[in-house]
């Protein structure tokens, strides 16, 4: 059982190059997950979707896109990035809201380390 | 929005004692608090939630406690072994599972076991 698995575990870019971070989950949840953990800043949500089709901003959306086009993967996007991008990124996952007990728990990836010089 | 704030942001003590980790919320509408382990180099594993309804629940050496009038709610560990040393986050949000705002996160807190 593979969980929530993302890829590179790390990245050097450039400023103004793009890349995208993907992230994928074997467990048929709905709603995924971006979030960007900076130092004492603990974690900031980016973007979010509640299932294949639908995403929203987050806290801090500004430089970064999503889509969603399948149930499994929910890739985020960086057009031109820039050097306040450096960070760890982590994807999570759940069923979603309402289900209740388990199915509520959200699940985190292992992480992306992205500088951007 | 919600805001959380965690103390202490460092935390040593002696293998075998117990560690207490604080944290207080803003949104009156929060119902769920979940407390994530984090170690270096992988990403936040759930360790214990509590709900509202709920004032206090354990799981082996750890447990949770809240206070919904205060708007708080705490992590004990006790019986502290090496293996716990890591940094912790607490969190708090209106909606389990996600949710439109996500889980807002406290700052962290590095417990660090001294042998």
């Amino acid at each position: 059982n593979a969980g929530v698995t993302q890829t590179p575990k790390f990245q050097v870019l450039k400023t103004g190059q793009s890349m995208t971070l993907q992230c994928a989950q074997d467990m048929n949840h709905e709603y995924m997950s971006w979030y960007r953990q900076d130092p004492g800043m603990g974690l900031r949500l980016i973007h979010y979707s509640v299932g294949a089709g639908i995403t929203d901003q987050g806290e801090v959306p500004n430089g970064y896109n999503v889509s969603r086009s399948t149930t499994e993967d929910f890739p985020l996007r960086l057009l031109s990035a820039a050097p306040s991008q450096t960070s760890v990124y982590f994807c999570a996952s759940s069923f979603g809201t309402g289900y209740g007990g388990e199915k509520e728990k959200l699940f985190f990836g292992s992480g992306t380390q992205l500088s951007v010089l | 929005g919600e805001n959380v704030e965690q103390h202490p942001s460092t935390l040593s003590v002696q293998e075998g004692d117990s560690a207490v980790i604080k944290c207080t919320y803003s949104d009156s509408a929060s119902n769920y608090f979940p407390w994530y382990k984090q170690e270096l180099g992988k990403g936040p594993q759930l360790i214990i939630d509590i709900r509202s309804n709920v004032g206090e629940k354990k799981d082996q050496r750890i447990a949770v406690t809240l206070n919904k009038t205060a708007k708080h709610f705490s992590l004990h560990i006790t019986e502290t072994q090496p293996e716990d040393s890591a940094v912790y986050f607490c969190a708090a949000t209106p909606y389990s599972g996600g949710g439109a705002d996500g889980l807002t996160f406290g700052k962290g807190t590095h417990l660090i076991i001294q042998p």
